[in-house]
């Protein structure tokens, strides 16, 4: 049974390009959840969503970020215009439709860097 | 609002050692508690977790850690720590209505004297 994938593992971008993080949950679950690391920091919650629908977004940005969950394929963390502060590690992670509150499974991350 | 506190940014144990890493939190309800690790460059791994019950609860890699509701606490143990076991530990806070997401705390990095 695969694990939560992401991708890309790393990416690269210049100030003011975009960035699309993708996230595939574990085979069954239906919520995913994306944390965001800064350095030397612990986990910050971002958005909570399952399919089609965006439950809990209290802890993105205003600006600049989005995410989705499309019926079919990938969550997708977008993040428009970057800026060296977006620098960071993006876990997604994900959790089975009826598990308990805040068994989450996580992937490896996806690690961005903005020069 | 749910909160996590480990006051410990930097711990360094020799091998063999025992070890305990703090963790104390601040939840309107009785919470669901949990400790993950992550190995540099890597994602998380749930190590242990409690819902209810046994407020001493087993995990892998020979982990344990006690919820304690009195000193809203909810420590990490384990006997004897292994070179392998050098990594960066969170504790987490889960639950609340309509809400699934975990609050970590800022994590305590684990390095291990040979």
């Amino acid at each position: 049974n695969a694990g939560v994938m992401q991708n890309p593992r790393h990416l690269v971008r210049r100030r003011g390009q975009e960035a699309r993080l993708r996230c595939s949950p574990m085979k069954g679950h239906s919520h995913v959840y994306w944390y965001r690391q800064l350095p030397e920091e612990g986990l910050k919650f971002m958005v909570y969503l399952q399919k089609e629908n965006i439950i809990d977004e209290s802890g993105m940005p205003k600006e600049r970020f989005s995410a989705e969950f499309p019926k079919e394929g990938p969550s997708i963390l977008r993040i428009q215009q970057v800026v060296r502060g977006d620098s960071a590690a993006y876990f997604c992670a994900s959790s089975p439709p009826r598990g308990r509150t805040g068994e989450l499974f996580f992937g490896e991350g996806s690690r961005l860097t903005v020069l | 609002a749910q909160s996590v506190t480990q006051p410990d940014i930097h711990i360094t144990v020799s091998e063999g050692a025992s070890l305990e890493l703090r963790c104390n939190y601040s939840y309107g309800a009785t919470p669901y508690l949990f400790w993950y690790v992550q190995s540099p460059g890597q994602g998380l791994q749930l190590l242990l977790k409690y819902f209810s019950g046994d407020t001493l609860v087993q995990g892998i890699k020979g982990f344990e850690a006690e919820f304690k509701r009195s000193q809203s606490s909810f420590n990490l143990r384990k006997p004897s720590v292994h070179w392998s076991d050098a990594a960066e530990y969170f504790c987490a806070v889960g639950g609340g209505t309509g809400r699934r997401a975990l609050t970590f705390g800022s994590g305590t990095r684990l390095q291990v004297q040979p």
